[in-house]
């Protein structure tokens, strides 16, 4: 059981440059959401969906898109990279919506010049 | 506005010494309160929650968490530190009418001395 895996876990991107940051989890939940942490800025909720076939717009979604390829699979897009999406970005899952915790992956590093 | 604040940036304790970290909310209605911690180089592991019920919630690697509704704080706290404790921990509450979205505070480094 690998619970939330992310690829990659490092990314140096050029201003303009695309990518897409892959998440996908084996424990059969239902919820997943994509979070960026900056320093002193706690984690921020970009995207979320609540359910498979569905995504909303968190907190900070700007210059970002996201798919829920299936149940396991949520994907995060970068468009047109910008050096103010610069952080680490944690993907996660829950059951659903009852108020249950979160499981996080390790991460992805994305550092855009 | 729903938000959560961490008033301390650190926390420094040494080995075997109680500690606590600090968290206040300010949400509409009834919260849902969690904290994670982090370490070095990982995703946030959940520590414990807070529902309902009684006050004084458990939680993994010895936490536990007391809801005061009064004071709107939910602080963690430990009986005795270990130097293993030392990570980032990070509060957060669940939105009211939003889909398990959650609020995280900007976190507090606790630093445990030998």
């Amino acid at each position: 059981n690998a619970g939330v895996t992310q690829t990659p876990k490092f990314q140096v991107l050029k201003t303009g440059q695309s990518m897409t940051l892959q998440c996908a989890q084996d424990m059969n939940h239902n919820s997943m959401y994509w979070y960026r942490q900056d320093p002193g800025m706690g984690l921020r909720l970009i995207y979320y969906s609540a359910s498979e076939g569905t995504t909303d717009k968190g907190e900070v979604p700007n210059g970002y898109n996201v798919s829920r390829l299936n149940k396991r699979e949520f994907s995060l897009r970068l468009e047109s990279a910008a050096p103010s999406q610069t952080s680490v970005y944690f993907c996660a899952s829950s059951e659903g919506n009852r108020g249950l915790e979160q499981y996080f992956g390790p991460g992805t590093r994305l550092t855009v010049t | 506005a729903q938000s959560v604040a961490q008033p301390e940036d650190q926390v420094n304790v040494a080995e075997g010494n109680p500690l606590t970290v600090k968290c206040t909310y300010s949400v509409s209605g009834n919260p849902y309160l969690f904290w994670y911690v982090q370490y070095p180089n990982r995703g946030l592991q959940f520590l414990l929650k807070y529902i309902t019920g009684d006050n004084l919630v458990k939680g993994s690697y010895g936490f536990e968490a007391e809801f005061n509704k009064s004071q709107t704080s939910f602080h963690l706290k430990k009986p005795s530190a270990l130097v293993s404790d030392s990570a980032l921990y990070f509060c957060a509450v669940r939105l009211l009418g939003g889909y398990n979205k959650l609020i995280f505070g900007a976190g507090t480094r606790l630093a445990v001395h030998p």
